[in-house]
């Protein structure tokens, strides 16, 4: 139980062009998603949190008008880039839990950024 | 938010038991322990989660001593597909709670 499916799990654009990826808890109801995003050698660096049905929180640095995080229902998160540019290629991850879950964090498997 | 510090990276042989040690000196009393393991270009994967004293399932143990302020990760007989980033955090299991990496271990396993 507790899958969280991520897709694309890899996916390649032209710089400019804007990139939408999805994160879905496939067997449970999540109402907190999280997405990281993580560099070569790196450790996996928080994004934003966002919660079904309202606007998603960022943290310092994090453009909002680039990275579009939405939340409408309990079982979909997705996040774009927009405008990608080459400094965005890195590895994007979600995470997703639950009361249900006892707070237990599940991560999607990833999405492989490259911006050409 | 307690902060973590591990090894940056360890090396064992296949068959022998590593142990990951994680201190977290400003634990809360409401924090729980919880360790993921992440390999390359794949997302984080829960191991094992505790509070105090030991915890062990199919495929680690984790020692927590009294006082909290450190934990330890056993991995028992260790193969070469455990070569892998293993992360420790720590923090409560509320709502507000927010999953946040530290560097991690690095661990290679050689033949």
């Amino acid at each position: 139980g507790a899958v969280v499916s991520q897709h694309p799990s890899w996916v390649i654009c032209k710089s400019g062009t804007s990139v939408k990826i999805e994160c879905r808890s496939l067997d449970f109801q999540a109402t907190t998603m999280f997405w990281y995003r993580q560099f070569p050698k790196q450790s996996l660096m928080l994004m934003a949190t966002s919660n079904e049905g309202s606007k998603a929180t960022y943290e310092q640095g994090v453009e909002k008008d680039k990275f579009l995080i939405n939340h409408a229902s309990l079982t979909l998160s997705t996040l774009t880039v927009t405008s990608a540019h080459p400094e965005d290629s890195s590895f994007y991850i979600c995470s997703a839990t639950t009361p249900s879950l006892n707070y237990g964090y599940t991560f999607g498997s990833g999405t492989r950024l490259t911006v050409v | 938010l307690a902060k973590t510090t591990q090894p940056i990276s360890m090396d064992s042989y296949e068959g022998q038991e590593v142990n990951i040690t994680c201190s977290h000196n400003n634990i809360a009393t409401n924090d729980y322990i919880t360790w993921y393991q992440q390999f390359p270009s794949q997302g984080p994967r829960f191991i094992i989660q505790g509070y105090k004293t030991k915890v062990t399932n199919e495929v680690a143990s984790l020692f927590i001593p009294a006082d909290r302020k450190s934990s330890t990760l056993s991995l028992p007989r260790v193969s070469l597909s455990d070569t892998a980033v293993y992360y420790c955090l720590v923090g409560d299991r509320g709502g507000s709670y927010i999953p946040t990496f530290g560097r991690g271990t690095s661990l290679i396993v050689h033949p």
